[in-house]
């Protein structure tokens, strides 16, 4: 069965404090694996697509990796603004499996 | 670019009445889909349409129902609301093909009480 699970659940930094949020799957088939950020009464919002094992992308105080079980977006120094949820999404085709989120929250 | 809009925003329903949730998106996109967001649950997806002119279920699709007007419109239709209907909905399209991303709507708010 196609999975993908998100962790921390909740994630409290202090304002350029470090961190990873991590994403792990099975699923047959990957055709791309996505982090999306998602603010408060908003649709998710694109951040990055992977879509092989080795492969990053960054952007701003953001890094996304892949392996080819987990996916972990590592997080530089952050600000408050950076507060949000941060879905993963794996790609099989036609759909797209879906993980809790991580919600983060970043304090001045 | 309005990318893709959702109408509406918020609904109240009362237990059995029916309802559409309108989604269209002008960015020439061949899939379209919509999902639910619950507390703890995460996007569940209830209908896909990969073109114009199919519709698929997803994982969790009893009690909607779905539309492909044309290539720009995805309608959903609750005909009985439940409470258990209560929930977040995203509309959400993407060009169609395999590994490209999806685009987001901003969600209607639905209660049924």
């Amino acid at each position: 069965e196609d999975q993908v699970t998100q962790s921390p659940e909740a994630l409290r930094l202090q304002e350029g404090e470090s961190s990873s949020l991590n994403c792990s799957y099975t699923v047959s088939g990957l055709r791309g694996l996505f982090w999306y950020r998602q603010d408060p009464g908003k649709g998710p919002e694109f951040l990055f697509t992977l879509y092989s094992a080795g492969e990053e992308k960054e952007k701003e105080r953001l890094k996304a990796t892949l392996t080819k079980k987990e996916s972990f977006l590592h997080i530089t120094a952050p600000k408050p603004e950076d507060s949000a949820t941060y879905l993963c999404a794996v790609n099989t085709g036609n759909q797209f499996y879906f993980g809790t989120g991580t919600s983060l929250t970043v304090i001045p | 670019n309005a990318g893709v809009t959702q109408t509406p925003k918020f609904q109240v329903l009362k237990t059995g009445q029916s309802m559409t949730l309108q989604c269209a998106q002008d960015m020439n996109h061949n899939s379209m889909y919509w999902y639910r967001q619950d507390p703890g649950m995460g996007l569940r997806l209830i209908y896909y349409s990969a073109s114009e002119g199919t519709t698929d279920k997803g994982e969790v699709p009893n009690g909607y129902n779905v539309s492909r007007l044309n290539k720009r419109e995805f309608s959903l239709r609750l005909e009985s609301a439940a409470p258990s209907q209560t929930s977040v909905y995203f509309c959400a399209s993407r060009p169609g093909a395999k590994g490209e991303k999806l685009f987001f709507g901003s969600g209607t708010q639905l209660s049924v009480l």
